[in-house]
């Protein structure tokens, strides 16, 4: 079956560090470029950061410096190492596969909260 | 950067009605436009992509207009599932945009 499956969201102190996880099944990850989506519950959904093929990279500004996304081709997972974590980062993290056009795919989504 | 705005925030309308949400964008863009609807609990599903191409499976009843700043979501006669939240997307220079949403309810 075609599906994402993301991990690794948690409660976390502000300042605290998280790595969440998004494992692709079923389907030719290397040929993708995958991305990191966030959502704040009951609110809008805002980008977060993306990765190509090659392993080139893109960031929200509100994420730059203090996120990191990574691909392990070999197992079909993308990752994102967030640092520096603040009350705001507080959303529920998609990982969405993208090609020409949109996000054909999307994870279930794993919750991040920042909180002391 | 580029801001995307929809409109409305929120749409009342019944069984059979002809819906149409737009998404402005603050300067011309080019037709990197995607829409996705989203029910509570779910992600994102992609509806239309490339302004006008409807992503496989979508129903007919859904297309997607525009060109310069202005965009648009029609639905030419909604269905019970349509009740939901759309987002209009825009892709520029390796970053992507969203619109705020627009909730379809019911009347």
């Amino acid at each position: 079956e075609l599906q994402l499956v993301e991990s690794g969201g948690d409660l976390v102190q502000p300042g605290g560090s998280l790595r969440l996880s998004c494992a692709a099944s079923s389907f030719a990850f290397t040929g993708y470029w995958m991305h990191w989506v966030r959502q704040v519950p009951g609110k809008g959904l805002m980008w977060v950061s993306h990765v190509n093929t090659e392993g080139g990279t893109t960031y929200a500004d509100s994420v730059k410096g203090r996120f990191t996304i990574s691909r392990d081709n070999a197992k079909s997972t993308v990752y994102l190492q967030m640092n520096s974590l603040r009350v705001e980062d507080t959303a529920k993290y998609y990982c969405a596969r993208g090609r020409v056009g949109g996000f054909d795919m999307w994870g279930q989504g794993t919750m991040v909260t920042v909180s002391s | 950067d580029i801001q995307m705005t929809q409109s409305p925030s929120t749409l009342s309308a019944s069984v059979g009605d002809r819906v149409t949400i737009t998404c402005r964008a603050s300067q011309s863009i080019n037709s990197w436009l995607a829409w996705y609807q989203q029910k509570p609990g779910k992600a994102p599903k992609l509806l239309i992509y490339n302004t006008s191409f409807l992503e496989s499976g979508v129903p007919s009843r859904f297309s997607g207009s525009g060109s310069g700043t202005e965009f648009a979501l029609t639905i030419s006669s909604l269905q019970p599932d349509d009740f939901s939240t759309y987002f209009c997307q825009h892709w520029y220079g390796y970053t992507w945009t969203f619109g705020q949403g627009t909730k379809v309810e019911i009347k």
